[in-house]
């Protein structure tokens, strides 16, 4: 199973907004509504912030939005604030009670 | 609340095993399935099973098919982890997290594993 593909990074600046995405398969995005994003500062365990595509968990800013298109995923993040700057990870069902990492995402906020 | 407490950091020789611990402390269990998740330094996340602690049914991941094995102590709400066949690149940190309806809801902190001749 290969993991989902995301890009190396991505930058914004405060108060901007930036969208980071996750492509996978006709095999796990595709063929489930069962994508889940995480942030995980450095040295920290990752944290839920999107499940199901496009739920957010109570706590969470609405300030963080997922979506879903074919066999791409996305996480998209506005208002830009400092504290955002960290590594986000999709993850995906794929299928048989298996799941699949993307390799993750540094946000850099300049 | 439920958290997961993990064990401590451990180091081990090439070709040796090592067992992890997952505690779920706290008021009450609000899952079902345990699953294990480990990153290499700089690395990304890497799925590697699970286990139903209800049900006792368990899946591995392909990838270490053989030289993992999970067990659930009912009386200690403990999920253990106990890989072997050591290599360097087994030198990860490793996760457990409780699993919600397919996503990952809460995650311990993390056990580091060092394989070091």
């Amino acid at each position: 199973q290969s993991a989902l593909t995301q890009p190396r990074s991505v930058s914004g600046s405060p108060g901007q907004s930036v969208t980071i995405s996750c492509s996978g398969t006709n095999s796990d995005i595709g063929a489930y509504n069962l994508v889940s994003w995480y942030q995980q500062h450095p040295g920290k365990a990752p944290k839920l912030l999107i499940y199901d595509v496009i739920m957010r968990p109570s706590g969470v800013p609405d300030r963080f939005s997922g979506s879903k298109s074919g066999n791409t995923a996305s996480l998209t993040i506005s208002g830009l604030q400092a504290e955002d700057e960290a590594d986000f990870y999709c993850c995906s069902y794929a299928g048989l009670y298996t799941w699949v990492f993307g390799g993750g995402t540094k946000l850099t906020v300049l | 609340q439920v958290q997961l407490v993990q064990s401590g950091a451990e180091v081990r020789r090439p070709g040796a095993s090592v067992k992890l611990s997952c505690e779920a402390s706290g008021y009450s269990r609000n899952f079902n399935v345990i699953h294990w998740v480990r990153q290499a330094p700089g690395q990304r996340l890497e799925w590697m099973g699970w286990i139903n602690v209800g049900n006792g049914n368990i899946q591995y991941s392909q990838n270490f098919r053989g030289r993992l094995t999970f067990t659930w102590d009912t009386p200690a709400s403990t999920a253990h982890m106990e890989l072997s066949g050591l290599t360097s690149e087994d030198s990860t940190v490793y996760y457990c997290a409780a699993e919600w309806d397919y996503y990952f809801g809460l995650w311990g902190r993390g056990t580091l594993v060092t394989v070091s001749s």
